[in-house]
C-alpha cells in the first residue's frame, strides 16, 4: 500500500532558504505534489513532478525526487514570513488507482523575521 | 471567483444527527473528490465521482454517503454522526481523472460533533 511520511516542523528565519523532506513507498507513483495549506484555507497546489524527472524549479522554488531512495524536497529559496504555513507531499499511484492522493501529514513551516 | 466551493465552512452538531455537506465546482470538471482531514493533519481520500459515477470509495463507513447530482455538484451526506467524524472535509475537483489532472480543493468544512 502507500505510505508517505514527512517530519512535522520546520523553523527557519526570513531569507534563508527551506528545505521540506518528504518520502513515500509506492514505486508505481506517476506523479508527486506538494501543496500548501495556510490557516484556515484549502490546499493550494505548489507544483508537482512527474516521476521520471529528478528536479523541477519554479520560481522560488525547487522540487527534487530521488526516485531510487522513493525521497522527494521541496526548496524554497528566500524564505518569506508569507510563507509560514503547512506543506503536504502527496503521491499519485498508477495503474487503476489514477486521481487518488495519498498524503504525508503535512509539514509546519514557521519562518521568524 | 471561486473555483471549488463549500458550504457550510463550519457545522457544530450534536452525536446523532445527519448533515449534509455541499460542494460545487465551476470549473468545468468531470471528476470530484471528497477528503477528511483528521485533528492530526492527516489527509484520506474517501470518495471520487467521474460524471456522476461512483469511481474510488475508500473503506468508510456507510453512514457517509456521496450524492451527485451533476457533475459540477458532489454533496456529501452523513447519518447517526459520531464524535469521531470530527473532522475537516475537502471537496476537490480536477478536469478528468487523469495522471496529468490537477487537483483544485475547497476551503474545507470544519465539522465538530459535540
Amino acid at each position: 500500500g502507500e505510505d508517505v511520511e514527512q517530519s512535522l516542523f520546520l523553523s527557519v528565519r526570513e531569507g534563508d532558504s527551506s528545505v521540506i523532506n518528504c518520502t513515500y513507498t509506492d514505486s508505481s507513483s506517476t506523479y508527486l505534489y506538494w501543496y500548501k495549506q495556510e490557516p484556515g484555507a484549502g490546499l493550494q497546489l505548489l507544483t508537482y513532478i512527474f516521476s521520471n524527472m529528478d528536479m523541477k524549479q519554479d520560481q522560488r522554488l525547487t522540487v527534487l525526487l530521488n526516485k531510487k531512495d522513493k525521497h522527494l524536497s521541496l526548496r524554497i529559496a528566500d524564505t518569506q514570513t508569507g510563507d509560514s504555513a503547512i506543506y503536504f507531499c502527496a503521491e499519485e499511484a498508477g495503474g487503476t488507482s489514477y486521481g487518488k492522493l495519498t498524503f504525508g501529514q503535512g509539514t509546519i513551516l514557521t519562518v521568524h523575521p | 471567483d471561486t473555483a471549488v466551493s463549500q458550504t457550510p465552512k463550519y457545522l457544530v452538531t450534536q452525536m446523532g444527527n445527519d448533515k449534509s455537506i455541499k460542494c460545487e465546482q465551476n470549473l468545468g470538471h468531470d471528476t470530484m473528490y471528497w477528503y477528511k482531514q483528521d485533528s492530526k493533519k492527516f489527509l484520506k481520500i474517501m470518495f471520487s465521482y467521474n460524471n456522476k459515477e461512483l469511481i474510488i470509495n475508500e473503506t468508510v463507513p456507510n453512514r457517509f454517503s456521496p450524492k451527485s447530482p451533476d457533475k459540477a455538484h458532489l454533496n456529501l451526506h452523513i447519518n447517526s454522526l459520531e464524535l469521531g467524524d470530527s473532522a475537516v472535509y475537502f471537496c476537490a475537483s480536477s478536469q478528468a481523472q487523469l495522471s496529468t489532472d490537477t487537483q483544485y480543493f475547497g476551503p474545507g468544512t470544519r465539522l465538530t460533533v459535540l
